[in-house]
């Protein structure tokens, strides 16, 4: 069965600092993607990345990177730097080719960036 | 590119009324779209597929009675709450994709917060 595991319900960081959000996740299929979305208080909910199982090359993108670790069903995000827009919920999710591009979704982990 | 809108964005209704919630995808046409509802501080849970041109797939434990969705074109799904009541109160969120598979990303519309007096 599909599962995503946000450890993390809450994380404080001060301005500047950079701060890791861990996602593990459990699959039976060999082809899945795996997502980060970020949520400000809005409520919208903002794509951040998407990643294929058979590309385990990390990915950097400016203050955001995400490592890719099949051998511990891993895809934990960096944000580097960190500001105060970065605070909001931030989700990873699953989906699996078998199942068409159903997502589930993480707990999410609350991010709070204080100045 | 990939917006999608939702309409509208707060509503509050009576008990006992219906509510349809609007979702558009702006600048793409999405075959599939996803109706997910999120309690506060929760995670999203998806309650349904939309498929243009076909009958929602629902996911186990959700009313398809209570939760109408139709999906006219391949820009517009709308959710019906049919018989609102207070625990129907919550934040929908909608999605849509470009293609039915795996390889296409979900955007996500800014979210209904639907208030049931």
């Amino acid at each position: 069965a599909q599962k995503v595991t946000q450890a993390q319900t809450e994380i404080s960081v001060v301005e500047k600092e950079d701060v890791t959000l861990d996602c593990v996740y459990e699959t039976r299929d060999t082809t899945y993607y795996l997502f980060w979305y970020k949520q400000p208080p809005s409520g919208e909910l903002v794509f951040l990345i998407r990643r294929n199982s058979f590309d385990e090359q990390n990915e950097i993108s400016g203050r955001y990177s995400w490592n890719f670790q099949k051998s511990t069903s891993s895809f934990n995000f960096t944000i580097t730097a960190s500001q105060v827009v970065d605070s909001a919920v931030y989700f990873c999710a699953l989906s699996e080719w078998e199942y068409g591009n159903k997502l589930v979704f993480g707990a999410g982990t609350i991010l709070r960036v204080k100045s | 590119g990939a917006v999608v809108s939702q309409h509208p964005s707060r509503v509050i209704c009576k008990s006992g009324t219906s509510v349809k919630i609007e979702c558009r995808s702006l600048d793409f046409q999405a075959t599939t779209m996803f109706w997910y509802r999120q309690f506060p501080k929760q995670s999203l849970m998806l309650m349904a597929t939309s498929n243009e041109g076909s009958k929602a797939t629902y996911e186990q434990g959700v009313e398809k009675d209570k939760f109408l969705i139709n999906h006219a074109s391949l820009t517009l799904s709308t959710l019906t709450v049919t018989s609102a009541h207070p625990e129907d109160s919550s934040f929908y969120i909608c999605s849509a994709s470009p293609g039915g598979t795996s390889t296409d990303t979900q955007y996500f519309g800014p979210g209904t917060r639907l208030t049931v007096l």
